[in-house]
């Protein structure tokens, strides 16, 4: 089944504590991103990924890191986080950079930082 | 400024009753418009877009909008709607060639009442 896989899906941690989100995709897509998704704010771009080793910032990449060196995995660092970095996070992916072909979202992963 | 707005946070209606969630965003140039759906603890669904062409868009499920340049609106309809299309749903914008940096709207509740 083609998808998008983020793990965990929920997780509790302290300020500072470094941590990483995992995503994979299933079908060799080239372009992945990473969302997070605040109440009353809609969901905002933290970093995206053309392809392989091609990273670039979005919106909102303040405080976090990521890394593109295999195709299907795009995973998201936060090396030391805060609690303003509580937040659902979402992971997705398209064949390429353009609009014709969809973006295929993650189930989320619910993230608190007390 | 906020580049896209749904102007309703909430919006309830009954069953088989029509509904129409709106969306305007903010450009002077060309733009790429999106309907996105998030079921309860799921990822982003793309419901239908606007690229060109026909200013009538229909997508799945029965939703269609229409893209409105001089009123700089993206609406979404569905003539009857059904329990199951109880949901969040948000509109995106993107430029053309911006590499898929999707900026989304803060999302509409819709709740279908029995």
């Amino acid at each position: 089944e083609a998808q998008v896989t983020q793990n965990p899906r929920y997780l509790i941690t302290v300020t500072g504590k470094k941590l990483t989100v995992t995503c994979s995709q299933n079908m060799n897509h080239e372009y992945m991103s990473w969302y997070r998704q605040d109440p009353g704010l809609g969901l905002r771009q933290i970093y995206y990924s053309m392809n392989v080793e091609v990273t670039d910032k979005g919106d909102v990449p303040e405080g976090y890191k990521v890394s593109r060196k295999e195709k299907r995995n795009f995973p998201l660092i936060l090396e030391s986080p805060s609690p303003n970095q509580t937040s659902l996070y979402f992971c997705a992916s398209s064949l390429g950079p353009g609009f014709n072909s969809p973006l295929h979202f993650g189930n989320g992963t619910r993230l608190t930082v007390t | 400024a906020q580049s896209v707005t749904q102007l309703d946070s909430q919006v309830p209606v009954f069953e088989e009753a029509p509904v129409e969630l709106r969306c305007n965003y903010s450009s002077s140039v060309s733009v790429y418009l999106f309907w996105y759906v998030q079921y309860p603890n799921q990822g982003l669904q793309l419901l239908l877009k606007y690229l060109s062409g026909s200013t009538l868009v229909k997508g799945i499920n029965g939703f269609e909008a229409e893209f409105n340049k001089s009123q700089t609106s993206f609406h979404l309809r569905k003539p009857s709607v059904h329990i199951s299309d109880t949901a969040e749903y948000f509109c995106a914008r993107a430029f053309s060639g911006s590499a898929r940096q999707l900026t989304f709207g803060s999302g509409t509740q819709l709740t279908v009442l029995p």
